[in-house]
């Protein structure tokens, strides 16, 4: 059964500091993993999709890396800024495109200014 | 990207009565999810809904405590049923896309008493 670990639960940054989550997953064999970014009260943003093909996908000042064969991935944020305080989760899909996702628990991170 | 919309947003039920959640979409999908999130834990699928078809339930959810509908390619139902205070919960649908990503809706925040 998939399992999916994002460690620490919780971080506090500076504003303007360089940053890196962690999520981990137990089973290498998935199709792809996607970050999202939940804010309190609201649903969940996708941020990105790294195919099981690709090892690093970037978008601004994010930047999401893959390593399947040791089950790891990280989200790396540039410069944080107080608007990037929320809950950051990680999925996995096993099976194929649009399939079921498994979710880590998030990482609820605050940006003070 | 899909815009999607889900009523109600919140609801405070008495424990034994059932809720109907409506999710619907602005373009037409070939699927679409429903995850629930308790309280400090991930999201968890509770089953995947494609029109003209029964929806699929995850292990631990049976139709009798969560009937879905799919009527169409834009609009699906899932029904609380029979709730106690366990049921509180965030509950999200989600579509899939060309891109591979899900889009997912609001949440609708379920409170039993």
């Amino acid at each position: 059964k998939q399992e999916v670990t994002q460690i620490p639960a919780a971080l506090s940054v500076p504003e303007g500091e360089n940053l890196v989550l962690n999520c981990s997953f137990t089973d290498s064999a998935i199709y792809n993993l996607q970050w999202f970014r939940q804010d309190p009260g609201k649903g969940l943003t996708s941020l990105l999709l790294i195919q099981s093909s690709q090892r690093e996908q970037t978008s601004g000042r994010l930047n999401a890396s893959l390593d399947k064969s040791s089950g790891r991935s990280t989200l790396y944020i540039a410069a944080s800024q107080p608007g990037d305080s929320a809950t950051y989760l990680c999925a996995v899909s096993l099976r194929g495109a649009n399939s079921k996702l498994t979710f880590g628990k998030g990482i609820t991170l605050s940006v003070r200014p | 990207s899909a815009v999607i919309s889900q009523k109600p947003s919140r609801d405070i039920c008495q424990r034994g009565t059932s809720l109907t959640i409506q999710c619907q979409v602005d373009s037409q999908v070939t699927m679409m999810f429903w995850y629930r999130q308790q309280p400090g834990q991930s999201l968890t699928l509770i089953a995947t809904a494609n029109q003209g078809s029964e929806a699929t339930y995850e292990s631990g959810f049976v139709i009798d405590k969560f009937p879905i509908s799919r009527p169409n390619l834009t609009f699906s139902t899932l029904t609380v049923s029979n709730m106690s205070p366990e049921d509180s919960s965030i509950y999200l649908c989600s579509v899939d896309s060309p891109e591979e990503t899900q889009y997912f809706g609001p949440g609708t925040r379920l409170l039993v008493l």
